[in-house]
């Protein structure tokens, strides 16, 4: 079946610019989660959403980031007024909820450079 | 102190050679995966491995959570078995994100 897509898969953005990344989750996966890799990095986990539960914001490194589910499906993950250091790959993942344990499936990413 | 360790950083094999990659997790992570990151970034998904041990062709896993440690076992390794591997695994705080190792950077030579 369908994986995990994500849109763009570039964006090159000048300075002070505001960018919409978007995630398509596999269907029927109730668990939405955003990443970053900065260069030669492991992933930083930014933003957890899970069904109709308040999502977990912890990893956002700032307030110019937010981002939103819609439907329990598509999400969108916005940067207000990028910076160069917002330069990495997006990722984004998403899983079931079971109360055993869940794999987490993530799609190709969306390389975002802030020039 | 650091949750996920992993080793070695960088590991060149020659064509054919067997590894193994070594995961160790504090003892606030649990359910371990393994991922193979791709030449072109795609993360892909080798095993979800809480415990025991796992095959996949020539891949194994094995996972000793009472000992906080995860194996990978790449066996007659191959030239597309290049790219970086991660483990990661779940908080045990309730927040529902994976914590992710710095990986090990594999090339195989042919």
């Amino acid at each position: 079946g369908a994986g995990v897509s994500q849109s763009p898969s570039n964006k090159v953005t000048e300075k002070g610019k505001d960018v919409e990344l978007r995630c398509d989750p596999i269907s029927g996966h109730t668990a939405l989660y955003w990443y970053r890799q900065s260069l030669g990095q492991g992933l930083e986990f930014l933003i957890y959403f899970q069904g109709n539960s308040a999502p977990d914001k912890s990893g956002l490194p700032s307030d110019r980031f937010s981002a939103e589910r819609t439907g329990g499906s598509v999400s969108t993950l916005t940067i207000q007024r990028t910076q160069q250091e917002d330069s990495a790959v997006y990722l984004c993942a998403s899983s079931l909820y079971l109360a055993e344990g869940y794999e987490q499936y993530f799609g190709p990413g969306t390389r975002l450079t802030v020039t | 102190g650091i949750q996920v360790e992993q080793s070695p950083p960088d590991l060149i094999l020659q064509e054919g050679a067997n590894s193994t990659l070594r995961c160790n997790f504090s003892d606030s992570v649990n359910n371990l995966q393994w991922f193979h990151q791709n030449p072109w970034g795609q993360l892909i998904n080798l095993f979800y491995i809480p415990s025991g041990t796992k095959q996949n062709g020539r891949l194994s896993a094995t996972t000793v959570a009472t000992e906080r440690y995860s194996l990978l076992y790449i066996s007659s390794s191959q030239t597309t078995d290049s790219g970086v591997y991660f483990c990661a695994g779940y908080m045990n705080t309730g927040f529902q994100k994976l914590v992710f190792g710095t990986g090990t950077r594999l090339l195989v030579s042919p």
